[in-house]
């Protein structure tokens, strides 16, 4: 099926160990994008890309790094896991840069636990 | 940083009652106000959204009413049902290239039958 697919479902880390959550759409979709969701906080942008090549920071990205080197992925890299990034990291994607008009399409997410 | 401010955190509805949910936002710039539904252990998924020049949008129990003087828009369930039961995220356009839209913090709906 279409969509946004997220690997891992699940991860736990130890503080200072590195890894990379995984993102692949499969819609031709330019614009893709990774948000944390934290209680009460809803969901805030950590970094997004408006086509191959082309990344930029969102509201919280000090801790992650990305690239996007096809259309159809785009990793979060976690450099040293702290505990304050226990999270749900979500990926999303749309047509335009802005995504409001048509909607983002997300995946379902991957839970994290730093210990 | 721009805000959209969601109210309430979280709202219990008999089955068969109107569950509102109310978004703030401050960005007037012209772009859709959507709403998205979240089911436990799922992404968000688009549920209806709204152009700023339209004061209402309705689709099948849904209802989206906008009102851009006081810069407020909400969601309305018609005959609410447990299956409605999920977080509910408003969102509205950033000020900033980085910040290209702004999700409100949610609300938590509960449909008891």
């Amino acid at each position: 099926n279409a969509g946004v697919t997220q690997t891992p479902k699940f991860q736990v880390l130890k503080t200072g160990q590195s890894m990379t959550l995984q993102c692949a759409q499969d819609m031709n979709h330019e614009y893709m994008s990774w948000y944390r969701q934290d209680p009460g906080m809803g969901l805030r942008l950590i970094h997004y890309s408006v086509g191959a090549g082309i990344t930029d920071q969102g509201e919280v990205p000090n801790g992650y790094n990305v690239s996007r080197s096809t259309t159809e992925d785009f990793p979060l890299r976690l450099l040293s896991a702290a505990p304050s990034q226990t999270s749900v990291y979500f990926c999303a994607s749309s047509y335009s840069g802005t995504g409001v008009r048509y909607g983002y399409t997300f995946g379902s997410g991957t839970r994290l636990t730093v210990v | 940083q721009q805000q959209v401010k969601q109210s309430p955190q979280s709202l219990i509805v008999q089955k068969g009652g109107i569950s509102i949910i109310n978004c703030a936002y401050e960005n007037t710039a012209f772009d859709y106000f959507p709403w998205y539904q979240q089911f436990p252990g799922k992404g968000p998924a688009l549920l209806i959204a709204i152009r700023p020049d339209v004061s209402e949008k309705k689709e099948g129990r849904f209802t989206i009413s906008f009102n851009k003087s006081a810069k407020q828009f909400s969601l309305h369930i018609m005959d609410s049902q447990p299956g409605d039961s999920a977080t509910y995220f408003c969102a509205a356009p950033g000020y900033s290239s980085a910040s290209k839209i702004i999700f409100g913090s949610g609300t938590r709906l509960s449909i008891r039958p």
